[in-house]
């Protein structure tokens, strides 16, 4: 199985400041990877597909980049609605597998 | 518009069985591919299994083969889990997700969820 190694697990940022969220695959996953928001009591929202192509509706602020097996999430100009949990996802091979999470908490 | 809405959790005894289902609608059904995902509570995501549009493929987490079957009805648009054999760490809000059949597509649509809670 495809392991996803996400990092921070949490984070702590200011209104404003501008945050990067790291994962790395186990093996590669061609660009095959997603990333998701999901806040309290809520399903996941997608963000970002094939590693740094924005879904429909997303703002700019969200951006994706890769290089080689890993991936980053950078999200800037923190608004109080971005504090959420993070997760990234591939969508290579079945299993599909997760990364652990990022909580982003205000600071 | 785009509709998965997931029912038929509960709480269910340790051994016991749940069938739980997710009725779609607003894109073609049998042109997606249908997957669950589950969440425990306060943990991460763990995808649970997929299937084909026309169902003639399903994949299993290791965590549940055997145990779990995922079947769909496609003149319904509805998406099935049975789970038999449950244990406690199966406790989880349990989402269904669909994925246009594309090659390689990430997941389009989430459902809201359903929670599951093994306990006796």
């Amino acid at each position: 199985d495809i392991q996803m190694t996400q990092s921070p697990s949490s984070l702590s940022a200011s209104v404003g400041d501008t945050v990067t969220i790291t994962c790395r695959a186990s093996q590669g996953i061609s660009n095959y990877l997603a990333w998701f928001q999901q806040k309290p009591g809520k399903a996941p929202k997608s963000l970002i597909y094939d590693a740094s192509s924005l879904q429909s509706g997303v703002p700019l602020k969200f951006s994706g980049t890769q290089s080689g097996t890993d991936f980053t999430l950078t999200i800037s100009s923190l608004q109080p609605e971005d504090f959420a949990t993070y997760y990234c996802q591939q969508y290579n091979h079945y299993p599909y597998t997760f990364g652990q999470g990022t909580k982003l908490e205000i600071k | 518009e785009v509709q998965l809405v997931e029912s038929g959790g509960g709480l269910v005894q340790p051994g016991g069985s749940l069938r739980l289902s997710c009725a779609a609608a607003g894109f073609t059904f049998n042109t997606y591919a249908m997957s669950w995902v589950r969440q425990a509570p306060g943990k991460g995501l763990e995808w649970v299994s997929a299937i084909s549009g026309s169902a003639t493929s399903t994949y299993y987490a290791d965590s549940v083969k055997g145990r779990f079957t995922i079947s769909r009805d496609n003149s319904k648009t509805t998406l099935f889990l049975q789970m038999n054999s449950l244990r406690a760490e199966d406790t989880a809000v349990y989402y269904c997700a669909a994925r246009e059949e594309r090659g390689y597509s990430p997941f389009d649509y989430w459902g809201q969820g359903t929670l599951v809670t093994v306990s006796s």
